[in-house]
């Protein structure tokens, strides 16, 4: 059984500062690992993924930090906005044959203007 | 591109009585996936299927629930009977490939 342990449980930080989400696994057959992002009455969406053949992942504002020895993965927001108020996932997968990944227990962030 | 559409949005019953949650995934996706999101415990994933046949239902937590794909374009999750603890948001979600998955805006569902 996958255990993903995701930190912290909230956040909150001011318009502008940067926002930091960590995401530990045990283990994995498979190279991709993603985060989503998820709005009140609206179902999870992928943000931005990484394979860790590489150690980081930028896209806007977000990037994605891999240490595939630590085993473990954060996501950083940058210049943090009000809109990126939501709770964020990341996802390790169990091991087996196909990609069905464990969620860690999400991290609500609140950015306040 | 409508999304992965799930019906109804919020369904409020009694205790005892059946209640039956609808799935269209994204039209060419060969995954889908049904899931429960509580406060308690997370995205809890409940059963998957892959060109329309049950691969993994491990997560479904009891005889009560039930989930069907009869095609590619529809699904259903049914409990019976329904209890006070499982009143959670269940989401729908499909994909094809490897990786990616869209859910659906899920539904609420409330049993008092």
């Amino acid at each position: 059984q996958q255990q993903v342990k995701q930190s912290p449980q909230s956040l909150i930080v001011q318009k502008g500062g940067i926002s930091i989400i960590n995401c530990a696994y045990e283990n994995t057959a498979f190279d991709y690992f993603p985060w989503y992002q998820q709005f009140p009455g609206k179902g999870p969406a992928l943000l931005i993924a990484i394979r860790p053949d590489v150690s980081e992942k930028k896209e806007g504002r977000f990037t994605i930090s891999f240490n595939k020895s630590a085993k473990q993965f954060s996501l950083h927001i940058m210049d943090s906005q009000p809109g990126d108020s939501a709770t964020y996932f990341c996802a390790v997968p169990k091991s087996g044959g196909s990609y069905i990944p464990t969620f860690g227990r999400g991290t609500s962030l609140i950015v306040h203007p | 591109d409508a999304g992965v559409i799930q019906s109804p949005r919020h369904e409020v019953t009694e205790m005892g009585q059946e209640v039956t949650l609808r799935c269209k995934p994204i039209s060419g996706h060969n995954s889908l996936f049904w899931y429960r999101q509580t406060m308690m415990r997370g995205l809890e994933l409940l059963i998957y299927f892959n060109n329309n046949v049950p691969i993994d239902d491990s997560g479904m937590p009891e005889d009560r629930f039930s989930a069907k794909m009869p095609n590619a374009s529809f699904s259903t999750l049914k409990i019976q009977p329904s209890e006070p603890r499982d009143s959670a948001v269940y989401f729908c979600a499909s994909r094809t490939g490897a990786y990616g998955y869209t859910f659906g805006s899920g539904t609420r569902l409330t049993v008092v």
